[in-house]
């Protein structure tokens, strides 16, 4: 079965400075994986994925992850936090292309990001 | 393009009332919607997955009866908790997945905060 660790449910950062958001995976295929990022009281917003292709995926608002099959890791990162990241990150797993027999997402369990001036 | 909606965002009932909540893609065909269920402070946990015209299948320790599931059409899925109680208080969230979009992608709603009291 697959699954996800997200490293820290807390992380703090000033602005300006190195995001980096880790993520374990689990899974007995290929993965596809997905960070998602979400404001408060709201739904989730696609950051970017991975599904086999290149291994370091741009995503938007200057976000990118590194696939690392030997690893086994999928963390995101942004060279400058800006006070608008401020908010919770999801890593997800879907086993294959369609994850499993109905291309389930398997999420972790969040990681809030702070940003301080 | 891919945008979700849920109604209503909020909604208070009182305890053993039905409260119906509807997940619309507004700029695509849904051939598969999902619904979540958010704890404070906690990861989406997936409760149960639709595909247009057929019955949902729901997830291990999920009440069928409780949790009523209904994709009628390729745009709109819709989830009524039958006689709700104060622990069914919680966030709500669908996602959907179409036919023409990346069919590895779910897109997220807004979500739906139910209280019960």
């Amino acid at each position: 079965a697959q699954s996800v660790t997200q490293l820290g449910s807390h992380v703090s950062v000033s602005e300006g400075a190195l995001v980096l958001l880790r993520c374990n995976y689990s899974s007995s295929v290929p993965p596809y994986l997905f960070w998602y990022v979400q404001y408060p009281n709201q739904g989730l917003q696609l950051l970017l994925k991975y599904t086999s292709a290149a291994t370091l995926v741009k995503g938007i608002n200057g976000f990118e992850a590194e696939f690392k099959k030997s690893e086994t890791s999928f963390h995101l990162t942004k060279p400058s936090a800006h006070m608008s990241d401020a908010a919770e990150y999801f890593c997800a797993v879907s086993e294959g292309k369609y994850g499993g027999s109905q291309g389930n997402l398997i999420f972790g369990k969040g990681t809030k990001l702070s940003v301080k001036p | 393009g891919a945008v979700v909606s849920q109604h209503p965002s909020r909604v208070i009932c009182k305890s053993g009332t039905s409260v119906k909540i509807e997940c619309r893609s507004l700029d695509f065909q849904a051939t598969t919607m999902f619904w979540y269920r958010q704890f404070p402070k906690q990861s989406l946990m997936l409760m149960a997955t639709s595909n247009e015209g057929s019955k949902a299948t729901y997830e291990q320790g999920v009440e069928k009866d409780k949790f009523l599931i209904n994709h009628a059409s390729l745009t709109l899925s819709t989830l009524t908790v039958t006689s709700a109680h104060p622990e069914d208080s919680s966030f709500y969230i669908c996602s959907a997945r179409g036919s023409r979009l990346s069919t590895d992608t779910q897109y997220f709603g807004p979500g739906t905060r139910l209280t019960v009291l």
